[in-house]
């Protein structure tokens, strides 16, 4: 258990609506990230955080925003949901940092009509 | 595009055999590389990482073998058990902050 807590699991909302998901840790890693996952294309980085406050784009970052005000949260905004970004999100720990290995919450399953 | 791994192949194996999972990765300075396997209606699961000095690094029933003169790296399961069947991303440190996944494999093991 990688001590990583997602919500919502699920999620339905309509295109225009924002929404924001939430990643919880409970044991004040440093770095944290977000990506996505949609068939045919793996696992994509939208946003990390390296502390707080402290945070930068990934390669899939257009339409998220971020904010790290806590160590142990780690928020990700979709302004004005779409439909392209209809897709599973997850949330990421680097418990040793750049050296290491990601360790992944349970994922957060968003549906935009 | 993708950077690493293959789309999406699938691989069946029978109980008992040995199973073999490939992937390509692009960034010749990648410098660290993982295996994670992920279950139906899951995060990733960490399995085993490799880094760029090494050529092989064996695990519980699990081996990674990195050849960086094509950019290539295997899994191999021994004794593949139905626990096994999932999908098997491979994933390369692309830029410090930013690790690339491929597609994945799924590896369905019949009994």
């Amino acid at each position: 258990d990688a001590g990583i807590t997602q919500s919502p699991r699920h999620k339905v909302t309509e295109t225009g609506t924002p929404v924001t998901l939430r990643c919880h840790q409970t044991e004040n890693h440093r770095y944290m990230y977000w990506y996505r996952q949609d068939p045919g294309h793996g696992l994509r980085l939208i946003h990390y955080s390296y502390g707080v406050k402290d945070t930068d784009k990934g390669e899939v970052s257009d339409g998220y925003s971020v904010s790290r005000s806590k160590t142990e949260d780690f928020l990700l905004t979709l302004e004005s949901a779409t439909s392209s970004q209809t897709s599973v999100y997850f949330c990421a720990i680097r418990p040793r940092g750049l050296d290491g290995e990601l360790f992944f919450g349970e994922g957060s399953r968003l549906t935009v009509l | 595009g993708e950077s690493v791994g293959l789309h999406l192949p699938t691989l069946s194996v029978q109980e008992g055999d040995n199973s073999i999972i490939n992937c390509a990765y692009s960034n010749s300075a990648s410098d660290y590389f993982i295996w994670y396997k992920q279950e139906s209606g899951k995060g990733p699961q960490f399995i085993i990482d490799i880094r760029s000095n090494m050529d092989k690094r064996q695990g519980q029933r699990v081996t990674v073998l990195l050849n960086k003169t094509v950019k290539h790296l295997s899994l191999q399961i021994a004794a593949t058990q139905p626990g096994d069947s999932a999908v098997y991303f491979c994933a390369e440190n692309y830029n410090n902050n930013d690790m690339r996944f491929g597609a994945g494999t799924r590896l369905t093991v019949k009994p």
